[in-house]
């Protein structure tokens, strides 16, 4: 059974910094990218950033860029998210979900995510 | 404001179909990219529900559909039950944004 466990989530001043962790169990950990999914209070799901499965790519959405740092240690089958100079509207519960990528018929690059952590939660607050 | 585009809010009464839609461009659903829907019940994290705009992984009923046409993907519910009230998010790729976007989120009510 595939299992994600978030954890590190705290109370955390602006311009703070924090480091989350997500331990993986039940697949084979350094075969699949993952991803970092986060959620506001009361609102949808925005994609924070992706690692590929060797850790060798990593991508960013426009509003952490700079910011966060993404880093998985397959060793330890654990996925990582520094967090430094953190504002308000980082406050969010943090997801680690699983990546399932692929090709489709036409050569497009796709990917889902078919597993998903539970969540820590992460507030930004003087 | 979300790049996918979903109803706020969507209800039906029990045993009822209902139908989920999700709104793209020519950068994310229109330009042949999938779309993925999750499930997300109160107080829990997201599940995937359809997968590659019409797959439903193993143990999703066949009561939940999926489909894509030009920009737009729907997400159809028959039958409708009182454990099917949570939100619903559909989720593509968009090739202007280089990353995957999700719609605003649906909710759904059972009368």
């Amino acid at each position: 059974e595939v299992q994600l466990v978030e954890s590190g989530g705290v109370v955390v001043q602006p311009g703070g910094s924090l480091r989350l962790s997500c331990a993986a169990s039940g697949f084979t950990f350094d075969d699949y990218a993952m991803h970092w999914v986060r959620q506001a209070p009361g609102k949808g799901l925005e994609w924070v950033s992706l690692i590929s499965w060797d850790g060798g790519s990593t991508y960013y959405a426009d509003s952490v860029k700079g910011r966060f740092t993404i880093s998985r240690d397959n060793s330890k089958n654990s996925l990582y998210l520094q967090m430094n100079s953190l504002r308000a509207e980082d406050t969010a519960l943090y997801y680690c979900a699983k990546g399932f990528h692929y090709y489709d018929s036409s050569g497009y690059y796709q990917y889902y995510f078919d597993y998903w952590g539970q969540g820590t939660l992460v507030t930004v607050s003087s | 404001q979300s790049v996918l585009t979903q109803p706020p809010s969507v209800s039906g009464a029990p045993g009822q179909r209902v139908t989920i839609s999700c709104t793209g461009s020519s950068s994310n659903i229109g330009a042949r990219y999938d779309v993925h829907w999750y499930q997300q019940l109160p107080g829990t994290a997201p599940k995937l529900l359809i997968y590659g705009n019409s797959n439903r992984p193993s143990g999703v009923p066949d009561r939940f559909s999926g489909s894509k046409s030009g920009t737009s993907a729907s997400l159809a519910i028959t039958g409708l039950q009182a454990e099917d009230e949570a939100d619903y998010y559909c989720q593509s790729y968009d090739s202007s944004l280089s990353g995957p976007v999700f719609g605003g989120g649906t909710k759904l009510t059972v009368l």
